[in-house]
């Protein structure tokens, strides 16, 4: 079973701060999803990391996919209330066949305080 | 292009009855993948279908189940419902149409929130 931890679970922040949330797993996965949920929402895909050690940026978010394809991070600059949200990270990997499964992480709840 | 419908958005039912849930998906996508979300659980995985079968199956219980059809819509059906039940059921869609990344790249509804009282 591939099972992914995140941490923190929870993490209050002022505004202006910055942030990691970290993902990780004894498993290998062919490529590592970051989405971030608001209230009432259903999840929204921000980055895909495929290569390990990539590294991706989408505007203050920092996306790292581990040397080793088993871990990743994400790191925001300077957090707005906007950055408000729960943060989930989900590895895919293979399962036999042409099969490809996705497994997801219990998230970060993430809120920034203006 | 739209996104993935999910209908209805709430819903209240007696425990003991009987629910389905609809989903449409985004158009040209094949698989359609469906969870429940609660606090304490996070998102687990439910079922996928995949061209009409179950391409795959999470740890729930015979009284969920569901089913595609040919235009890839989905429909979620949850028997003998019970308090626990309770919670919010996403769909998410994906091209899945082979090998490799950006096949299970995950588009979700904005969910049903199921309350069993």
């Amino acid at each position: 079973t591939q099972l992914l931890e995140q941490s923190p679970q929870f993490l209050s922040i002022q505004e202006g701060e910055n942030l990691t949330v970290y993902c990780n797993s004894s498993s290998v996965f062919s490529s590592l999803q970051w989405y971030r949920q608001e209230p009432g929402e259903g999840p929204v895909l921000l980055v895909t990391v495929v290569t390990g050690g990539e590294v991706k940026k989408l505007k203050r978010l920092t996306f790292q996919f581990g040397d080793a394809r088993k871990d990743s991070s994400l790191h925001i600059t300077a957090a707005q209330p906007g950055d408000t949200g729960l943060y989930l990270c989900a590895g895919e990997f293979y399962s036999g066949g042409s099969n490809y499964k996705l497994t997801f992480g219990k998230g970060t709840l993430l809120t920034v305080n203006p | 292009k739209a996104g993935v419908t999910q209908t209805p958005r709430y819903l209240i039912k007696t425990r003991g009855q009987q629910v389905t849930l609809s989903c449409s998906p985004i158009s040209g996508h094949r698989s359609v993948s469906w969870y429940q979300q609660t606090p304490g659980q996070g998102l687990q995985f439910l079922f996928e279908y995949f061209s009409e079968t179950q391409r795959n199956k999470g740890n729930f219980p015979g009284r969920f189940s569901g089913r595609q059809f040919s235009n890839s819509r989905s429909e979620m059906n949850v028997s003998t419902l019970e308090l626990g039940d309770s919670a919010l059921y996403l769909c998410a869609s994906s091209l899945s149409s082979g090998q490799g990344v950006w096949n299970t790249e995950a588009f979700f509804g904005q969910g049903t929130r199921l309350t069993v009282v």
